[in-house]
């Protein structure tokens, strides 16, 4: 599969503190998917984002399909204990097949 | 909100054996995918499924496994003879196409440790 970059790998972060997180690649998608996934469970999907530049949001959750159709990136504003997790991006191209990146670990301190 | 599910949750197998993990897509859905998730790895695609035949295979599928939909509903991946490195989390997703539009919506996913 395609190789995606995500950074940073984890993050300690304190309640009420924005979090950024972003992915690359070498290769182009046509979809930038963002998904959680939370001990004992399957990822669940954020956001899609489906154009160039495109930004939505999600209650506290933005992210943005860059404009060279190789990266986005993900915020979480005002972080709360619940947002305890991992999330990775992921990639998809004409070929459906999703490409992972490896993950960002959130760790939030009370 | 209809959902993937996986059965079973976790599934214990010695080395050799067969085992075949489960899954029930999203009713209206006609793509199905089975995903792999070694411990503290990332997600890898393992098989994608429409129409009834594989659409599309990784490397790591090899002739130990195999995908069927012995029904309308069921979605299975078997294992013919499980190996110590293929323990990990197994998940099952759907979508309704390809492409733009349909993202992948994932199961809880099935713990397979083979010892």
């Amino acid at each position: 599969g395609q190789q995606l970059n995500q950074s940073p790998q984890s993050m300690f972060i304190q309640e009420g503190e924005d979090v950024s997180m972003n992915c690359t690649s070498s290769s182009i998608f046509n979809t930038w998917l963002w998904y959680k996934q939370e001990p004992g469970e399957g990822p669940v999907l954020l956001i899609a984002l489906y154009k160039a530049g495109e930004l939505t949001s999600n209650g506290r959750l933005t992210a943005q399909f860059g404009i060279t159709r190789k990266d986005s990136f993900l915020n979480i504003s005002a972080s709360i204990p619940s947002d305890v997790g991992i999330y990775f991006c992921a990639g998809q191209r004409n070929d459906y097949k999703l490409s992972f990146g490896a993950g960002t670990t959130v760790t939030v301190r009370a | 909100e209809p959902e993937v599910t996986q059965t079973p949750s976790h599934q214990v197998t010695q080395m050799g054996q067969e085992v075949i993990l489960r899954c029930v897509p999203i009713s209206n859905h006609l793509y199905f995918y089975w995903y792999r998730q070694i411990l503290g790895q990332k997600v890898e695609f393992l098989v994608s499924f429409y129409n009834n035949e594989i659409s599309e295979k990784s490397e790591i599928f090899d002739d130990q496994f195999s995908v069927e939909r012995p029904d309308g509903s069921n979605f299975t991946l078997k294992i013919r003879s499980t190996k110590l490195e293929d323990s990990a989390m197994y998940f099952c997703a759907s979508s309704p196409s390809t492409g733009g539009y349909s993202p992948l919506h994932f199961g809880n996913g099935t713990r397979l440790t083979v010892t």
